[in-house]
């Protein structure tokens, strides 16, 4: 299994974003995904995720101006940011939901600053 | 909201020592799951189910608890498990985190 994100990047405020998550070594359509983030030397924080039949579920602080998203025929995961605001900076993970629950896998981070 | 409390937030041991993590939740779960991450790593499934080892895990690690409060012990500490801890739950939306646990090797 290997999750590997990209996409991030110093951006403005109010601007947008979008990160991919390639997905490889199981079969990336039957998984429910996440997205978490790390602001820098502060805890976890859970964004948004998407179940395999691409129900979605949000984040209050994201609501609104994040959207995820998922394309099967190519093993990615997305998320859009838009309205970007200086609190939405950090590192970016993307998580494999196992069936039991956990994440049991996590890609690597995409760092996101967002900066005038 | 369910706000996942830990304690304590620092912590130190030498190696051989036992360590014990608490994770205190706002309302009742009917699961707990625990990650170790490294300095400038990405977090680790360490426990899933509350009790249940991940993959890969040496078995000095376990977790016990249920209803509001979880725990997750070393039974040795070895200097590779110096780490911040966290708990989480997805009982109910939204998904959350306890604020971590940093465990330092004496």
């Amino acid at each position: 299994v290997q999750l590997v994100e990209s996409g991030g990047g110093l951006v403005q405020p109010g601007k947008s974003l979008k990160l991919s998550c390639s997905a490889s070594g199981f079969t990336f359509s039957s998984y429910g995904m996440h997205w978490i983030r790390q602001a820098p030397g502060k805890g976890l924080d859970w964004v948004a995720y998407i179940s395999s039949s691409s129900g979605t579920v949000y984040a209050d602080a994201v609501k609104g101006r994040f959207t995820i998203s998922r394309d099967n025929a190519k093993n990615t995961l997305y998320l859009q940011l838009n309205s970007l605001k200086s609190e939405d900076t950090a590192i970016y993970y993307c998580a494999r939901r196992d069936y039991g629950g956990p994440l049991d896998y996590w890609g690597q981070g995409v760092m996101v600053t967002v900066s005038s | 909201e369910i706000v996942l409390t830990q304690s304590p937030t620092t912590t130190a041991a030498s190696p051989g020592e036992k360590v014990t993590i608490t994770c205190l939740a706002s309302s009742s779960v009917s699961n707990m799951y625990w990650y170790q991450q490294k300095s400038g790593a990405s977090p680790k499934l360490l426990i899933y189910s509350t009790s249940s080892l991940a993959s890969g895990v040496p078995d000095r690690f376990s977790g016990s608890g249920s209803g509001t409060s979880y725990s997750l012990t070393i039974n040795t500490m070895e200097a590779e498990d110096a780490a911040t801890y966290y708990c989480q739950q997805w009982s109910s939306n939204p998904l959350t985190f306890g604020s971590g646990t940093k465990l330092e090797i004496k």
